[in-house]
């Protein structure tokens, strides 16, 4: 069966570093995705890794390692805003988006 | 950028009554639109995915005369629940599929919040 693992909570402080791993297993794959997802509002984007390697945005950063099924995101710099959950999707062989559970990130002062 | 909207944000309605939620493309055309529920502290749900001109496809699980799907254009999608009873209280949030951006553009609404009572 197809399945993405990702830790359920994880807890940070202000203007430190915080990386959220990824495994998965899935038939076939068109990329990875992250998302961002405040509660009560709908996710939004955040990266895309096809390729093995890092991808750079601002303060995310996200890497993918096909061979091993694992990706992580790493943000830099915490500011209380970034308490979210984040969401690890990766697109199957049907381009259908298969989905973690979430990691809730807590960010204290 | 590509802006998806939803309406409405929030309802609540009595059990037994049908609720219709509609999903809008704003500046781009899509031909696939996605349904997705969440519950609370729980991950995103696929209920069907809704291709312009087709009858939509559900995954398993989902009653499809329970949770009506139309797609009747290419900026509209629409999820009616029928018969709503509490059970099906939940964050309905849709997505669409840019066609000009490719496969792998997948952008999503706001979400609507449901109520039954």
């Amino acid at each position: 069966g197809q399945n993405i693992d990702q830790p359920t909570e994880m807890t940070a402080t202000e203007g430190a570093i915080v990386q959220i791993n990824c495994t998965y297993q899935t038939s076939g794959f068109n990329g990875l995705f992250w998302y961002q997802q405040h509660a009560g509002e709908a996710p939004t984007f955040l990266s895309y890794n096809v390729l093995d390697g890092l991808e750079e945005k601002g303060r995310f950063s996200s890497f993918l390692s096909r061979s091993k099924g694992y990706s992580y995101l790493l943000l830099k710099e915490l500011q209380m805003k970034d308490s979210a959950s984040y969401l690890c999707a990766v697109m199957d062989s049907n381009y259908q988006l298969i989905w973690g559970a979430g990691t809730k990130l807590i960010i204290k002062p | 950028g590509a802006v998806v909207s939803q309406h409405p944000s929030w309802v609540i309605c009595k059990s037994g009554t049908s609720v219709k939620i509609e999903c809008r493309s704003l500046d781009f055309q899509a031909t696939t639109m996605f349904w997705y529920r969440q519950f609370p502290k729980q991950s995103l749900m696929l209920m069907a995915t809704s291709n312009e001109g087709s009858k939509a496809t559900y995954e398993q699980g989902v009653e499809k005369d329970k949770f009506l799907i139309n797609h009747a254009s290419l900026t509209l999608s629409t999820l009616t629940v029928t018969s709503a009873h509490p059970e099906d209280s939940s964050f309905y949030i849709c997505s669409a599929r840019d066609i000009a951006a490719g496969y792998n553009e997948q952008f999503f609404g706001p979400g609507t919040r449901l109520t039954v009572l």
